[in-house]
C-alpha cells in the first residue's frame, strides 16, 4: 500500500498542555482512519478512528482532524498527562481489512 | 476479560531452527493477523485471516507461513529464522465490518 507518514517522530510537551500529532497518508481512496498508542513492551492501544465522510470525530480528551484535501490527518490531546506518554501510530485502511501504519510519535511528557 | 492472548511473550531461537509463535482470543473475532514490528519502527502486517480465508501480504517472505486451526487460535511459523527475523510479532483481531483491531502484547523473538 502507499505510506502513511507523520511529520514529527517525537514531541515533548509539558503536563496540562495539549498535544497535537500529525500525519500525512498519500491514498487519496483510504475511507477509514485509526489512531494507537503503544507504550514500551506492549501492543498497540485503540485510541480513535475516523471515516472519510467525516471532517472530526471527538472522544475522551482526543480528537482526530481528517482534512482530506491535503491528505492530512491529526490527534489532538487535551490535558496532556504522564500516562499518555507513549509512541502513537496512525494508520490507514488500504484494503479489505488491512492496515498500514505510519511510522510512529513518541510523544514525551514532562511534568 | 476478552482479550487477546500470545505465548510466549519472550522466544529466544537459534539461526535457522524453525519456531512457532502463539496467539489465542476469547473475542470470538473473525479476523486475525499477524503482524512484524522492528525496534523504533511501525507494526508490518504480515498476512490475516477471515475465517479460513487466508490473505498474505504481497512482500511477506516465504520464510513466514500461518495457520488457523479454529476461530481462537493462530499460529505464525517461522520455518528458518534468520538474524533479521528478530523482532515484536504481534498477533491482532477484528469483527466482521468492524477495522479496529485489538492488539496482544506481543512476543519478542530473539534469534541466536
Amino acid at each position: 500500500g502507499e505510506s502513511v507518514g507523520l511529520h514529527l517522530p517525537t514531541l515533548s510537551v509539558q503536563e496540562g498542555d495539549n498535544s497535537i500529532i500529525n500525519c500525512a497518508y498519500s491514498n487519496s481512496a483510504s475511507d477509514y482512519f485509526i489512531w494507537y498508542k503503544q507504550e514500551s513492551g506492549k501492543g498497540p492501544q485503540f485510541i480513535i478512528d475516523i471515516r472519510s465522510n467525516m471532517d472530526k470525530r471527538q472522544g475522551q480528551r482526543v480528537t482526530v482532524l481528517l482534512n482530506k484535501t491535503v491528505k492530512h490527518l491529526s490527534l489532538q490531546i487535551a490535558a496532556t498527562q504522564p500516562g499518555d506518554s507513549a509512541v502513537y501510530f496512525c494508520a490507514e485502511k488500504y484494503s479489505g481489512y488491512a492496515l498500514n501504519f505510519g511510522k510512529g510519535t513518541s510523544l514525551l511528557v514532562t511534568p | 476479560d476478552a482479550m487477546v492472548i500470545q505465548n510466549p511473550r519472550y522466544q529466544v531461537t537459534q539461526f535457522g531452527k524453525p519456531v512457532t509463535l502463539s496467539c489465542s482470543q476469547t473475542l470470538n473475532h473473525n479476523v486475525m493477523y499477524w503482524y512484524q514490528q522492528k525496534s523504533s519502527q511501525a507494526p508490518k502486517l504480515l498476512f490475516h485471516y477471515y475465517d479460513k480465508d487466508f490473505n498474505n501480504e504481497a512482500d511477506t517472505p516465504d520464510n513466514f507461513q500461518s495457520r488457523r486451526p479454529n476461530t481462537s487460535f493462530c499460529f505464525l511459523d517461522i520455518r528458518s529464522p534468520g538474524l533479521g527475523d528478530a523482532a515484536m510479532y504481534l498477533c491482532a483481531t477484528s469483527r466482521v465490518r468492524v477495522y479496529e483491531q485489538y492488539f496482544g502484547p506481543g512476543t519478542r523473538l530473539t534469534v541466536t
